[in-house]
């Protein structure tokens, strides 16, 4: 099965609304990474996370090892933030990373 | 900024030709890696580096070499190509000293027919 599941797959919502995403792990992740990857297919690092949280901006992550999955909050949806997100997860401190199949986020005005 | 860049962008090859995707990054990193993506999947390893000289075997090398020539330079070669291996290939570079986080290149888009 997926090491890495994300859901949702995909998701539609408002400008100005708000949205979780979700990353569960079926392996011993040590750090977790998230990606966008925008309409031009670019991907951009988002987060670098220990078991913690971390906050830029509208967005927030969380990362619990014990529990085994990591969320991204994007708080007041803007257009841009319209992409695929990619969660990534390292394994054994070997900087391999296990990536998720993504969440396709489209934010309509 | 990290700085990555790919070349070519877009790449059309004939079955059984060779391939080579070309990275090159500006910003000193040990670590640089070959993904590929496929509608479907999330990005998956194929080959990746730890320094000049040095490559290895991600989770689906089959049908892929990698060269890494110099500390900047990490080349992904395709000695027959085959229709499957149509995708978008992604480099990636990372500072390889515990924390790491990946800068990408801007990938190519490879179609073998």
């Amino acid at each position: 099965g997926d090491k890495v599941k994300q859901s949702p797959s995909a998701l539609s919502l408002q400008e100005g609304t708000n949205s979780a995403l979700r990353c569960n792990f079926s392996i011993a992740a040590t750090t977790v990474q998230w990606f966008l990857q925008n309409p031009r297919g670019s991907l951009i690092n988002l987060f670098y996370l220990v078991p913690g949280t971390k906050e830029n901006g509208r967005l927030k992550s969380a990362f619990d090892s014990k529990e085994s999955y990591s969320t991204l909050h994007i708080r007041d949806a803007q257009l841009e933030d319209s992409g695929t997100y990619f969660c990534a997860a390292e394994r054994d401190s070997n900087y391999q990373l296990i990536w998720g199949s993504g969440t396709k986020l489209i934010i309509k005005p | 900024e990290a700085a990555v860049t790919q070349s070519p962008r877009n790449k059309v090859a004939v079955t059984g030709g060779k391939v080579t995707l070309s990275c090159n990054q500006t910003n000193n990193h040990n670590n640089m890696y070959w993904y590929r993506q496929d509608t479907g999947h999330g990005l998956r390893l194929i080959h990746y580096s730890y320094g000049a000289g040095s490559t290895e075997k991600g989770d689906i090398p089959d049908g892929y070499k990698a060269s890494r020539p110099s500390q900047e330079n990490f080349s992904l070669i395709l000695e027959l190509a085959t229709p499957s291996q149509t995708s978008v290939y992604f480099c990636a570079s990372g500072e390889g000293l515990g924390v790491e986080t990946l800068y990408f290149g801007s990938g190519t888009r490879l179609t073998v027919l």
